[in-house]
């Protein structure tokens, strides 16, 4: 069974500075998997996937993330923080049974001015 | 295009009492989810339909029921509510299941006292 964990429930930076959000996951197969962000008060959208192909992905408002299969890792960053970046942020896994999506438990950005 | 909409935005019911939250998609998607999102823990997925007239159990499906008459709706039933099932409620759709993207709906934020 597929599993996700996010590490570190919240994490703090400063604007400019580097965004570093951590997800590891668990899978028997090759995964997909796939970044969401939510903002306050809104439903969630989708920031990248990786399904096949390059292992570095490029998504949207500057983020990329990195397919790494030897570490089972799957970390979002983003070279400058925007305060526009605050929100809490989602890293799942497709389960091959039927294209559900297993949630990590969230780390929620903030940005310090 | 409307997107994923739900129905209704707040609600607060009594231990006991009953209601239904409707989804409305208009993408013409085959596949329809229910999640809910509580604090540290994620979104888990209540239930799913994989086309119209098919329903499936999730992770968390005690105390719900759904169903799928019409491609564009899924409704979710909580025929006795408990304060246990006080969270945000999210609907969710996508195509092809597995590596698509998934379109979430707002959110229903419902307390049960």
């Amino acid at each position: 069974a597929q599993s996700v964990t996010q590490l570190g429930s919240h994490v703090s930076v400063s604007e400019g500075a580097l965004v570093l959000l951590r997800c590891n996951y668990s899978s028997s197969v090759p995964p997909y998997l796939f970044w969401y962000v939510q903002y306050p008060n809104q439903g969630l959208q989708l920031l990248l996937k990786y399904t096949t192909g390059a292992t570095l992905v490029k998504g949207i408002n500057g983020f990329e993330a990195e397919f790494k299969k030897s570490e089972t890792s799957f970390h979002l960053t983003k070279p400058s923080a925007h305060m526009s970046d605050a929100a809490e942020y989602f890293c799942a896994v497709s389960d091959m049974r039927g294209g559900k999506l297993i949630f990590g438990q969230g780390t929620e950005l903030s940005v310090k001015p | 295009n409307a997107g994923v909409t739900q129905t209704p935005k707040f609600r607060v019911l009594k231990t006991g009492q009953s209601m239904t939250l409707l989804c409305a998609q208009d993408m013409n998607h085959e596949y329809m989810y229910w999640y809910r999102q509580d604090p540290g823990m994620g979104l888990r997925l209540i239930h799913y339909s994989v086309g119209e007239g098919t329903t499936a159990k999730g992770e968390v499906p005690d105390g719900y029921n759904v169903s799928r008459l019409k491609k564009q709706n899924f409704l979710l039933g909580l025929e006795s509510a408990a304060p246990s099932q006080t969270s945000v409620y999210f609907c969710a759709s996508n195509h092809l299941g597995l590596a698509d993207t998934q379109y979430f709906g707002p959110g229903t934020r419902l307390t049960v006292l």
